[in-house]
């Protein structure tokens, strides 16, 4: 079975220009997750979807970020304009379960975005 | 203050050595606890997980919860080189923020031959 999948693995833009990160869950699971860590930071949680709709978007920074998840499959995340302080790793994950007990969550490989 | 404090290390130890991993928290509110191993360039792979507080064991894992203490502990016996790796705590609070996974920092741990 295919793990969860992202791409770019690495993106490099300048600041001001836009940029989407694309996540392809496991299949058949309705939750999906967006996580970045910033350098020196602790992985920070972004927002989670429940097949398309947005469950919880607490965790994004600004209106710089939108997120979307067309049919409840893949899930983009871009990011317009782009700011230096948005480089980072991106990571996404899913699950099948939706609550916590249970809830084991698959990352990504993540995507490596570093903005000039 | 961080919800979740963990020291980055690094860590190095020999082959065979235990190792200790900690974090602590801040928020009573959490009752799942997870540890998650991330080799390089890959993304966190879960590796134990607990609901409250108490002993785990798998292999050569146990994670300790000891909530008085707001403290949570992985033990690694007999490591490996292959147990190099960044090793992160995340836990999720009760109720509904399912799946909400707060992270410390991760310790980067060496096992030299």
């Amino acid at each position: 079975e295919a793990g969860v999948t992202q791409f770019p693995s690495h993106s490099v833009i300048e600041k001001g220009q836009t940029v989407t990160l694309r996540c392809d869950p496991i299949s058949g699971h309705d939750n999906l997750y967006w996580y970045r860590r910033v350098m020196g930071k602790e992985i920070k949680f972004l927002l989670h979807f429940v097949k398309e709709s947005k469950q919880d978007e607490s965790g994004m920074p600004n209106n710089r970020f939108l997120a979307e998840r067309t049919g409840g499959t893949y899930s983009t995340l871009k990011v317009q304009p782009a700011e230096l302080e948005d480089s980072g790793v991106y990571f996404c994950a899913s699950s099948q379960a939706a609550r916590a007990s249970g809830d084991t969550q698959y990352f990504g490989p993540g995507t490596r975005l570093t903005v000039l | 203050q961080k919800e979740v404090e963990q020291d980055p290390g690094p860590l190095s130890v020999p082959e065979g050595a235990i190792v200790s991993l900690n974090c602590t928290y801040s928020n009573s509110a959490f009752q799942y606890f997870m540890w998650y191993r991330q080799y390089s360039r890959k993304g966190p792979e879960l590796l134990m997980y607990t609901y409250s507080s108490g002993n785990k064991e798998d292999g050569r894992f146990t994670a300790q919860v000891d909530k008085s203490s707001k403290y949570i502990s992985l033990f690694i016996r007999d490591s490996q080189p292959s147990d190099s790796a960044t090793y992160l705590c995340a836990m999720i609070p009760g109720g509904t923020s399912y799946g909400k996974l707060t992270f410390g920092q991760g310790t980067i741990l060496t096992v030299h031959p």
